[in-house]
Parts: C-alpha cells; sequence; structure tokens
C-alpha cells in the first residue's frame, strides 16, 4: 500500500541551527509532492509543492525541499530556523492511480526552536 | 485567516446522540474533503467531492455520513458513534480534486463519550 513516511516525530533545535526533516513515500508512479505546516493555533496551511520541474523547490519563510525521485524522498530544509518555525510539519503526497486520485499524509514532525 | 470555516469548533456528543459538523470555504474551488487526524496517526483522507459528487469514501463507517448541497459547502453527519471516533475532524477544500493543493479549515474536536 501507498505510504508516507516522516522519520522523525520530534525535533527540537536551536535558534540559527539548520534544519532537514525527512519524507519518503512509496508509489512508483508520479506524485505531487507538499509540505504543510501547522503553526500553534492556527490551521494547516501550504508550505510549498512540488509537480514537475526543478527538483528543488522553494517555499515561504525560507523553506525549501528536494524531491530525488530515486529516493522517494522530499526532504524540507531550512538553513537557519527561528523561534517562529516552531510548529508541526506534515508531508503529504497525492498520486493517480486508475483515475483516482489519492491523498497521504505522514504522521508529521513536530518541531521546536528554543530561542 | 483562512477561507475554510468549520463549525462547531467542539463538540461533545453521547454515543446515541446525532450530530453534524458543517464546513464552508470561500475561495470558489470545486473539491471539498473530510479529514479525521488523530494523535500519532497520519491524517486519515474520509469522503472526496468533486463538483458536488463523492468521489471517494475511504471505507469509513456508515456512522459517519457526508453531504455536499453545493461546491461550497460540506457536512459530516454523525450517529451511534463510538469513543474510539473522538479525533479533530478538518474539512479541506481545493480548486478540482485533482491532487490540487488543499486549502484547510480549523477543525472540529470531537469528544464522544
Amino acid at each position: 500500500a501507498q505510504s508516507v513516511s516522516q522519520h522523525n516525530h520530534h525535533v527540537i533545535l536551536s535558534e540559527a541551527a539548520s534544519l532537514e526533516l525527512g519524507c519518503n513515500y512509496s508509489y512508483g508512479g508520479t506524485v505531487n509532492l507538499f509540505w504543510y505546516v501547522q503553526y500553534p493555533g492556527q490551521h494547516l496551511q501550504l508550505l510549498l509543492k512540488y509537480f514537475s520541474g526543478d527538483p528543488l523547490v522553494k517555499g515561504i519563510k525560507g523553506f525549501e525541499a528536494e524531491f530525488i525521485k530515486s529516493k522517494f524522498s522530499f526532504n524540507l530544509r531550512k538553513p537557519s530556523v527561528q523561534w517562529s518555525d516552531t510548529a508541526e510539519y506534515f508531508c503529504a503526497v497525492t498520486l493517480n492511480t486508475a483515475g483516482t486520485y489519492k491523498y497521504i499524509f505522514g504522521t508529521g514532525t513536530r518541531l521546536k526552536v528554543l530561542a | 485567516e483562512t477561507g475554510v470555516t468549520q463549525t462547531p469548533r467542539h463538540l461533545v456528543m453521547g454515543m446515541t446522540n446525532k450530530k453534524s459538523l458543517k464546513c464552508e470555504q470561500h475561495l470558489g474551488h470545486n473539491a471539498m474533503y473530510w479529514y479525521k487526524q488523530s494523535a500519532k496517526k497520519p491524517l486519515e483522507l474520509m469522503f472526496v467531492y468533486n463538483f458536488k459528487e463523492q468521489t471517494e469514501n475511504n471505507s469509513v463507517p456508515s456512522r459517519f455520513s457526508p453531504e455536499c448541497p453545493n461546491s461550497s459547502h460540506l457536512f459530516l453527519h454523525l450517529h451511534t458513534l463510538q469513543p474510539e471516533d473522538s479525533a479533530l475532524y478538518l474539512c479541506a477544500s481545493s480548486q478540482v480534486g485533482g491532487g490540487d493543493t488543499q486549502y484547510f479549515g480549523p477543525g472540529t474536536r470531537l469528544l464522544v463519550l
């Protein structure tokens, strides 16, 4: 069955540290890839997405993610985190099987940034 | 502030009650979704509506009954729920139901006693 794995469930960093959150999916066909973020007390919102083209995509607030097809990965990165990046981050995949779209989310990674 | 609103924000119900969750989107989208979010589990897609037609039902028990009267409104009717149904229920919408970006509401926190 198709799935999305986020290996880090909780991450604690100090401000200015670099961040990389892992995301792997299991599906051999064409996918759309997303990172969503949920700040404390706020709605889930889109951080960045990849549909096609340049596999390195840039999102809001200095985040970027790289799609590596051979590794079925879409890791999220930020060179220098801020306290305001404290949030829960969800990787998601949409894929088309037999004409039907499936939407699959990972379990999420809680990031805490210490001031 | 997003263009997707949900009411109520919190709901406590007994196992014999009947209640409904409401979702409204103000984004002009044509696809709407219900998700269930439980602790330590991935978001579970429950239902998808595309142009008011249900296009996906992910083996959801019949005690959950969706209704989509138009492209802007989505309901989830609840009856004879179980305690394990306690969760955060999220509504989302997208331009079309073809794997596009989804816009989420704040959710309804449901507790079944």
